[in-house]
């Protein structure tokens, strides 16, 4: 099986433009949870979404929006860019989702750059 | 809440051991471990339950303690393979998101 993919794997971005990031999970994995990783903050969590509806959610502005599709590709959005949201976001996917004692399989990220 | 990991960073030679803890202030339901090598993505190592037994994995372990709600990754016998950062991540219930530590960066030397 095709591991998770996330796309494009670089962006660079200036403040205030809004930016899109996508997720295609491993085939058959209907939940995808979303993380931003900085240096020294580890992996902060922003969403998961399970079969088209977003289940858990983390404590990010409503700047950080995401949705799901009927074939489980995730999408997610940023808008009005801040310098603070440079940062590389991850996404994971597994079976039935977060909370569920499953692994999380990780795609390798899309690093975001903002200026 | 976020767990907090302890230390922040170990430095070890090749055949040494280490470990790391996890420690949170609320009850939990499980414990998942992750590492992540410079510039890849995170890959899982395993899961603790409440009431669950201590778990290996090759020539790494963890245990969790849940009277203290913390975790401790034990890795004996380090080899240069094992050096990255190690993310706990853990889940209050189930069904609710699954939240990381800041990391405990391993670096391993021959």
């Amino acid at each position: 099986k095709a591991g998770v993919t996330q796309t494009p794997r670089y962006l660079i971005k200036t403040r205030g433009q809004q930016v899109t990031l996508s997720c295609s999970p491993i085939s058959g994995h209907r939940s995808v949870s979303w993380y931003q990783q900085t240096p020294g903050q580890g992996l902060q969590f922003l969403f998961e979404y399970f079969s088209e509806t977003q289940r858990n959610k983390g404590n990010f502005p409503g700047r950080f929006s995401g949705r799901q599709f009927s074939n489980s590709r995730s999408e997610m959005n940023v808008s009005t860019l801040e310098l603070g949201d440079s940062a590389l976001y991850l996404c994971a996917s597994s079976e039935t989702g977060v909370g569920r004692n499953e692994k999380l399989f990780f795609g390798s990220g899309t690093q975001l750059s903002v200026l | 809440q976020q767990p907090v990991q302890s230390p922040q960073a170990v430095i070890l030679r090749e055949g040494e051991d280490a470990v790391i803890n996890c420690s949170s202030s609320k009850a939990l339901y499980s414990v998942h471990w992750y590492r992540q090598k410079h510039g890849e993505a995170p890959v899982f190592l395993m899961i603790l339950l409440k009431g669950g037994e201590q778990k290996g994995h090759d020539k790494i372990s963890a245990s969790f303690n849940e009277k203290k709600q913390q975790s401790s990754l034990y890795l004996t016998a380090s080899q240069l393979s094992y050096s990255g950062t190690y993310f706990c991540g853990t889940e209050r219930q189930a069904g609710t998101a699954l939240i990381f530590g800041k990391g405990t960066t391993l670096s391993v030397s021959s």
